[in-house]
C-alpha cells in the first residue's frame, strides 16, 4: 500500500528566502507526482505535475524534483513571499492520488 | 475558463438523514473524481468515473455512500443515514482525457453531521 510523507509538518520563514518542501513515498512505481497548494477553506490548487518519466517540472518560482529510485520529491521555492504562506501537499498515483498530509508554510514579511 | 464547481459549500445536517452533494467538472472532461479530506484522515479517494466505464467504487467506506454521474458531465456524491463520523470537507476534481491524468479541484463542500 502506498504511503506518502511530508516532512517538515509546518515551516517558517521570513519573507525572500528560497526553501525546499519534502516528500516521500513507498512504492516507486509511481504514475504521477502532484504538487498542490491549499488555501485555509478552500480546495486545491495544481502546481506542478510530473509523470514518472520526468525528473522535475519548473513553474515560475517553483521547481520540483522527481527521483523514484529513492522515493523523494522536493518543491523548492525560490525567493519566498507572503502569498506562498499555504499548506502544500504531494500526491502520487494516476486516477486515485494518494496524499501526504501536507507541510503548512508560512512567509513572514 | 470556468473551473470544477460543488454545491452547497457548505451543509449541516442531523445524523440519520440523507444528503446530496454535487459536483460540475470542467467542460470536456472525461475524468471526475471524489475525495474527502478530514482531520483525522487526511485527503483521501473515494470514488472515480471515466467516461463511459464502470466506476471505481474502492475508496468508499461504507455502502451508505453512493455516487452516480449523469451524460458524463455532472456528478452527485449521497450520503445515506449520516453519522458524525461522515464530517468533512468533499472534494471533486476532474481531468481531461490523455495520459497525464492531471487533476484540477472544486471549492469542496463542508459537511457538517450534528
Amino acid at each position: 500500500k502506498q504511503e506518502v510523507t511530508q516532512i517538515p509538518a509546518a515551516l517558517s520563514v521570513p519573507e525572500g528566502e528560497n526553501l525546499v518542501l519534502n516528500c516521500s513515498f513507498t512504492d516507486s512505481a509511481i504514475y504521477n507526482l502532484q504538487w498542490f497548494r491549499q488555501d485555509p477553506g478552500k480546495g486545491l490548487t495544481s502546481l506542478l505535475l510530473i509523470q514518472s518519466s520526468q525528473r522535475e517540472q519548473t513553474s515560475g518560482r517553483l521547481n520540483a524534483s522527481l527521483d523514484k529510485s529513492s522515493g523523494r520529491s522536493t518543491l523548492y521555492i525560490a525567493a519566498s513571499q507572503p502569498g506562498d504562506s499555504a499548506t502544500y501537499l504531494c500526491a502520487v498515483g494516476a486516477q486515485k492520488l494518494v496524499f501526504g498530509q501536507g507541510t503548512r508554510l508560512t512567509i513572514n514579511p | 475558463g470556468a473551473g470544477v464547481s460543488q454545491s452547497p459549500s457548505n451543509k449541516v445536517t442531523e445524523k440519520g438523514k440523507d444528503v446530496e452533494l454535487r459536483c460540475d467538472p470542467i467542460s470536456g472532461h472525461t475524468a471526475l473524481y471524489w475525495y474527502r479530506q478530514s482531520l483525522g484522515q487526511g485527503l483521501e479517494f473515494l470514488i472515480y468515473f471515466q467516461g463511459n466505464s464502470a466506476p471505481d467504487k474502492s475508496g468508499l467506506p461504507s455502502d451508505r455512500f453512493s455516487a452516480e454521474r449523469t451524460g458524463g458531465s455532472v456528478s452527485t456524491l449521497t450520503i445515506q443515514r449520516t453519522q458524525q463520523e461522515d464530517s468533512a470537507v468533499y472534494l471533486c476534481a476532474s481531468s481531461p482525457q490523455g495520459q497525464s491524468y492531471e487533476q484540477y479541484f472544486g471549492p469542496g463542500t463542508r459537511l457538517t453531521v450534528t
